[in-house]
């Protein structure tokens, strides 16, 4: 089945500094690639998704890359806020259509 | 447009007992799909449903079992509960041919 690796787990960023957060993925199957954000005592709210026909998508200060050939996508954040304060998860939507999550990064923005 | 809707927000049970969690999808939204978070991990798959029936199983044991009605609101049953099966329960919602999935808040559950 599908295995969803992520790194870093924790990342401290400066407020108005870039983030990013890497994953990769092993079933070469998976077409659609979402990410995350959770906010303490809720659940996970979708900020960005990517398919595999697409390499690189942007929705204002934040974009999702893919890079099929080596199996590995990320999120980047520009100018980071302190709300951009959270776990961040990325998936990979399997050949059997379940979504498979890596651990998560933790985030936190220091003004 | 209503979201995804979860109850009870919290529960908390002893080993052994049984468990009744409830899931009502966003509307327009026919499939639902059910996972598990421990502490400090990422969401696990469970089962997803749909036309009322499970059409996608994660490695959970059979104690774990679902429903999903005619409204397509769902429920998840966990029989027998582990101390292990403390974690928050999420319910995620999408129509059949959509990718996206959209989570409710979640059930926290604490089994004692």
């Amino acid at each position: 089945g599908e295995n969803v690796e992520q790194h870093p787990s924790t990342l401290s960023v400066q407020e108005g500094d870039s983030a990013v957060i890497k994953c990769t993925y092993s079933d070469s199957a998976s077409n659609y690639f979402p990410w995350y954000k959770q906010e303490l005592g809720k659940g996970p709210q979708l900020i960005i998704d990517i398919r595999s026909n697409v390499g690189e998508k942007k929705d204002q200060r934040i974009a999702v890359t893919l890079n099929k050939t080596a199996k590995h996508f990320s999120l980047h954040i520009t100018e980071t806020q302190p709300e951009d304060s959270a776990v961040y998860f990325c998936a990979a939507h399997d050949s059997w259509g379940k979504l498979q999550f890596g651990a998560g990064t933790q985030v936190v923005v220091t003004p | 447009e209503t979201g995804v809707t979860q109850s009870p927000t919290h529960l908390i049970k002893t080993r052994g007992q049984q468990v009744t969690l409830r899931c009502s999808s966003q509307s327009g939204h026919n499939t639902v799909s059910w996972y598990q978070q421990a502490l400090g991990q990422g969401p696990q798959f469970i089962f997803q449903y749909y036309r009322e029936e499970e059409n996608g199983r994660g490695n959970f044991p059979p104690r774990f079992s679902g429903l999903q009605f005619p409204n397509y609101s769902s429920e998840l049953n966990v029989n027998a509960l582990e101390l292990d099966d403390s974690a928050l329960y999420l319910c995620a919602s999408r129509m059949t041919g959509d990718n996206e999935q959209f989570f409710g808040p979640g059930t926290r559950l604490t089994v004692l």
